[in-house]
Formats: structure tokens, sequence, C-alpha cells
């Protein structure tokens, strides 16, 4: 059984990088069926996604936080990461790694969530 | 930034059907097949429906899934006090260099 589990800093200042790791078990993440993805949730709020990566290391991000967001990928630790540069208190949530799948007739067409970690909190605070 | 419309709640009584509605748009909904993940109290998303209407392996054949034309829904038959939870729709966008969005959340409780 395939699982994804987050790890990282629970506390980052403000204007700093957080940076998190997803560890996939159980499974490989150069399968070339699925991509790998982050998605977060501020306190009391709903779910925003924030990007999506291949094991070829090509990436989707949310056009929104495109400009502070790099994923990558590391086939040999069978892990992928986020970094999320110039955070703010907006950037306080619940960060999840999940196993992504996408297919169809075009790009997105079927592209769901279908693996998800546990979660972990960022705060950003001084 | 949730471009995909939910009533913010929902009930019912165990037993009854619930349905649950998801407006988008034609980048979205109108383009792509729409999935639905549960958020229990205090946990993670899981997946409840995915490719509009496909249930994954162990979600009870209660929650069923649908798409027309901009819109879709989630209906709950037999409504169970374990069903108490968040439900967010969700789709691919083609919109600028394409991103997925999420519905605005419905909470659904058991009366």
């Amino acid at each position: 059984q395939l699982q994804v589990q987050e790890s990282g800093p629970g506390l980052v200042k403000p204007s700093e990088t957080l940076s998190l790791t997803c560890t996939v078990s159980g499974g490989s993440i150069s399968s070339r069926s699925y991509y790998w993805g982050w998605i977060r949730q501020p306190p009391g709020k709903g779910l925003e996604w924030i990007g999506s990566i291949y094991y070829s290391g090509s990436t989707y991000y949310n056009p929104s936080l495109k400009s502070r967001v790099t994923l990558s990928v590391d086939t040999f630790k069978n892990q992928f990461s986020l970094k999320l540069s110039s955070v703010t208190a907006a950037d306080t949530a619940v960060y999840y790694c999940a196993r992504l799948y996408n297919g169809g007739i075009k790009w997105g067409y079927y592209y769901f969530m279908d693996v998800w970690g546990k979660g972990t909190t960022v705060t950003v605070s001084s | 930034q949730s471009v995909l419309t939910q009533p913010p709640s929902a009930s019912g009584t165990p037993g009854q059907r619930v349905t649950i509605s998801c407006s988008g748009s034609s980048s979205n909904i109108g383009s792509n097949t729409v999935n639905w993940y549960q958020q229990l109290p205090g946990t993670a998303p899981k997946l409840l429906i995915y490719r509009s209407n496909q249930r994954p392996s162990g979600v009870p054949d209660r929650f069923s899934g649908s798409k027309s034309g901009t819109s879709a829904s989630l209906a709950i038959s037999g409504l169970q006090s374990e069903d108490e939870a968040d439900y967010y729709c969700a789709a691919w966008d083609d919109s600028l260099n394409g991103l997925y969005v999420f519905g605005t959340g419905t909470k659904v409780t058991v009366l």
C-alpha cells in the first residue's frame, strides 16, 4: 500500500523560505502513471493546489504562487520537495503531499489525488 | 481563488438523501472530469469520486457523482453519522497555463 508522508519545520519566519519533503513508501516515485503534488489548507479555510511534479522533473505550478514555488524530485531517495520563498503569515497552513493521476484525452482531463499524506502544519511567525 | 462554487452547508437526518452542487465554467467542469474529496474532522482529504462518477475501491456505493455541462453534484443516499464531514469538488481548469481548482467546500451535518 503506497503511502506518502510530509516532513519539515513547523515554524518559519516571515520572508524566509518554507521547505518541506514528502517521502514515498510502498511504491516508486518513478512510476510513469503518476505525478506528485502539494496542496495546502489555511486554518479554517478550503484547499489550494500548489503544484505538481513528474519523476522526470517536469512541473506545473499554481499561477498565483508560481513566482515563489519550486518543486523538485529525488528519485534515489524516493522523495519530492516543496520550497516556498518569501513567506508571510498568509502562508500559514496545513501542507499536504499527494500522489496524482493525470490522463485522458488531454492534460487535466482526468486529474485527481488518490493518495494523501496526513499533512504537516506550518506556521509563519517571528 | 475558488472558482468552483458549492453551498456552504447541507444537512439531513440518518437515512435521508443529501445532494451537494458544484458550479463551475466551461474552462473547468465544462472541459474536464470532476472529483470529490471528503475531509473528516481533523484529517486529510480522501478521494471520494473521480472521473465525475467513479468510486475508488472501498468507498460505499451510497456516494455517487454526476456531471452535466458546467455543473456537478455529489449525492449521499442513506446518510450516516460517519458522513458528517467537509466535501470538496475539484477539477482541472484550462485557463491561463492551467491549474487545479477546488470548490469552496460544503459542510455536511447529520442531524
